[in-house]
């Protein structure tokens, strides 16, 4: 049974291009959530899906940043017109749906730097 | 309120000796307390968890010791070993809630 799958693992993009960073969950797992980590500080809570459902999307910036979980398919956290502020490492974790209080599963994140 | 306070920030132990990470809150309706340690360019991992049901709770060389009316809990790491240094994150969610929130972390370094 293979963990989380994030990809890329590192994606370099320019200012006012875009980035779409992709995470496969956990087989059997319907629940994903988005996480940013900033250089020397903790993981800050962005956003969470169940399958074609946004359910708590309190840590999103208001603009640029969507996210989405298809029914097929992983899923996608999109920065449009990415900054130098965006840099930073994004993880994905996911969780089955009958677990409460985030028994969660971490992929080993996305780096993204903004050049 | 919805912050979790973690110290220190950095802590270096000899080989064989205690390691002890705290955290502090304050909003009382946090219902779960994990431990995540992440190794640098990997994700984080669950290594322990409690509930404010109980004040201890030990897995191997872990202990969790929660002190529900200090609103504090902290992470000893028995017999600690080079293997451990990592960065430790303490997180808490509430009850019906499925997001995490992280300490600023712990940065341990374990000297053979």
């Amino acid at each position: 049974n293979a963990g989380v799958m994030q990809n890329p693992r590192h994606l370099v993009r320019r200012r006012g291009q875009e980035a779409r960073l992709r995470c496969s969950p956990m087989k059997g797992h319907s629940h994903v959530y988005w996480y940013r980590q900033l250089p020397e500080e903790g993981l800050k809570f962005m956003v969470y899906l169940q399958k074609e459902n946004i359910i708590d999307e309190s840590g999103m910036p208001k603009e640029r940043f969507s996210a989405e979980f298809p029914k097929e398919g992983p899923s996608i956290l999109r920065i449009q017109q990415v900054v130098r502020g965006d840099s930073a490492a994004y993880f994905c974790a996911s969780s089955p749906a009958w677990v409460m209080n985030t028994e969660a599963f971490f992929g080993q994140g996305t780096r993204l730097t903004v050049v | 309120q919805q912050q979790v306070k973690q110290s220190p920030q950095s802590l270096i132990v000899q080989k064989g000796g205690i390691s002890i990470i705290n955290c502090a809150y304050e909003n009382t309706a946090f219902d779960y307390f994990p431990w995540y340690q992440q190794f640098p360019g990997k994700g984080p991992a669950l290594l322990i968890a409690i509930r404010p049901d109980v004040s201890e709770k030990k897995e191997g060389r872990f202990t969790i010791s929660f002190n529900k009316s200090a609103k504090q809990f902290s992470l000893h790491i028995m017999d600690s070993q080079p293997g451990d240094s990592a960065t430790y994150f303490c997180a808490a969610s509430m009850k019906g809630a499925q997001k995490l929130v992280f300490g600023q972390g712990t940065r341990l370094t374990i000297n053979p």
